[in-house]
């Protein structure tokens, strides 16, 4: 199975900042890659596909990068609604895969 | 309006069963693979089954490998879990998702159903 490993586990920050979270596959995973957003009582929501792809409806302050095995999600502005738990994970193969989350606080 | 809806939770004891359903309206569900993923409280997602478009190809997370089937009707656009042995450790928040056409990322979910799994 592919081990994904994000870090940091969690992260407090103010409104405004730029935050930036990096997950790591333990094989490479060839850009099957996609950043989730799950606020408390709510389902993940998709931000990124394909590892750098913008999900349609999502704002732009969000953008993702990497390949092989090396990912990270950047939020460039931080805004209230932002406050949350971010997950990666990889379809690159089953059993799909998730990073443990990031979660992201208010300072 | 597309839509994800689960029912079927609940509270089963120790190797008792649960059927999860997930009702899908908004698009044309027999385009599309699904997949369960759950949540145990205060953890994180844990991917639990899929099933193609046709419901003729399906896998599992070695964890419920056994005990857990899933299956569809698409002429009900509708996605199903069938629960058997049920441990303490598959007490969890069950989300359905569709797999994007053509990327197969995990581009929408449902809501969840919880199970509880409780002498």
């Amino acid at each position: 199975d592919i081990q994904m490993t994000q870090s940091p586990s969690s992260l407090s920050a103010s409104v405004g900042d730029r935050v930036t979270i990096t997950c790591r596959a333990s094989q490479g995973i060839n850009n099957y890659l996609a950043w989730f957003q799950q606020k408390p009582g709510k389902a993940p929501k998709s931000l990124i596909y394909a590892a750098s792809n913008l999900q349609s409806g999502v704002p732009s302050k969000f953008s993702g990068s990497g390949s092989g095995t090396d990912f990270t999600l950047t939020i460039s502005s931080l805004q209230p609604e932002d406050f949350a738990t971010y997950y990666c994970q990889q379809y690159n193969s089953y059993p799909l895969t998730f990073g443990g989350g990031t979660k992201v606080e208010i300072k | 309006e597309l839509q994800l809806v689960e029912s079927g939770g609940g509270v089963a004891r120790p190797g008792g069963s649960l059927r999860l359903s997930c009702a899908a309206s908004g698009f044309s569900f027999d385009y599309y693979g699904m997949s369960w993923v759950r949540q145990a409280p205060g953890k994180g997602l844990e991917w639990v089954s899929v099933i193609n478009w046709d419901g003729n190809i399906t896998d599992y997370a070695d964890s419920v490998k056994g005990r857990f089937t899933i299956s569809r009707d698409n002429a009900k656009n509708s996605l199903y879990l069938q629960m058997n042995s049920l441990r303490a450790e598959d007490m969890a928040l069950y989300y359905c998702a569709r797999h994007n056409w053509g990327s197969e990322d995990l581009d929408f979910w449902g809501q969840g159903t919880l199970v509880t799994v409780s002498s």
